[in-house]
């Protein structure tokens, strides 16, 4: 069983857009979560994190948006640039627990410009 | 500075070799991870070494998996009798404090296994 999915694969936006990824889980334990971001033929690198204590982080052009109630948490991009194409991954963890990572499939991100 | 490096970066084997995948963390780090990503999948975490601590292996798909890391530095993860739904990139991470905050997890470029 996914404990945490990421339903679309792909997204494609256009250079300046913004691109809205997506992750929903179903493990009530988890209280911190992650995104990350993979190159081909490189390991993943982390991009942004949210406390379940928090509703919303923001870097730069990166958010996170996180829905307890909904179980569900996004990805913002604004403005999406070509560099930003790559494969992004939701993570999630339950703090006082094992220290593992459970990870999405990822979905990749194609910025046209 | 250096970060976390894995060795070798392809491996193709037959069904039924052993392979031994190795990673280098980044000096100082006190955690090292093991994650596999196979075809169309997440990173599925296999098994966790924090200081002296006795490992968390709760990941391992099998007995053929196992993983020493020597010196609380390098790491091998050894299959065994390899199959070809082990074919997978194989991910090495490591963190300074390893904690929940997955934050401070660094990791390789990874060694992509195929076994034939």
């Amino acid at each position: 069983d996914q404990q945490v999915k990421q339903n679309s694969p792909s997204l494609s936006v256009q250079e300046g857009r913004i691109s809205i990824l997506n992750c929903d889980y179903t493990n009530s334990m988890f209280d911190y979560f992650l995104w990350y971001k993979k190159y081909p033929a490189e390991g993943p690198t982390f991009l942004i994190s949210i406390s379940s204590i928090k509703d919303k982080n923001e870097d730069g052009r990166f958010t996170v948006f996180l829905n307890k109630s909904a179980k569900h948490l996004s990805l913002h991009i604004v403005p999406s640039q070509p560099g930003d194409s790559a494969v992004y991954f939701c993570a999630a963890s339950a703090m006082g627990g094992s220290e593992k990572l459970v990870f999405g499939k990822g979905t990749k991100l194609t910025v046209n410009p | 500075g250096a970060g976390v490096s894995q060795s070798p970066s392809n491996k193709v084997t037959e069904k039924g070799k052993d392979v031994e995948l190795r990673c280098d963390p980044i000096s100082g780090h006190t955690a090292l991870y093991w994650y596999r990503q196979s075809l169309g999948q997440g990173l599925e975490f296999l098994i966790y070494f924090q200081g002296n601590s006795a490992p968390d292996k709760s990941g391992l798909p099998s007995d053929r998996f196992s993983a020493e890391r020597t010196g609380g530095s390098v790491s091998t993860l050894t299959i065994q009798r390899t199959q070809q739904e082990d074919s997978a990139v194989y991910l090495c991470a490591s963190s300074p404090a390893g904690g929940p905050a997955g934050d401070t997890q660094y990791f390789g470029p990874g060694t992509r296994l195929t076994v034939l």
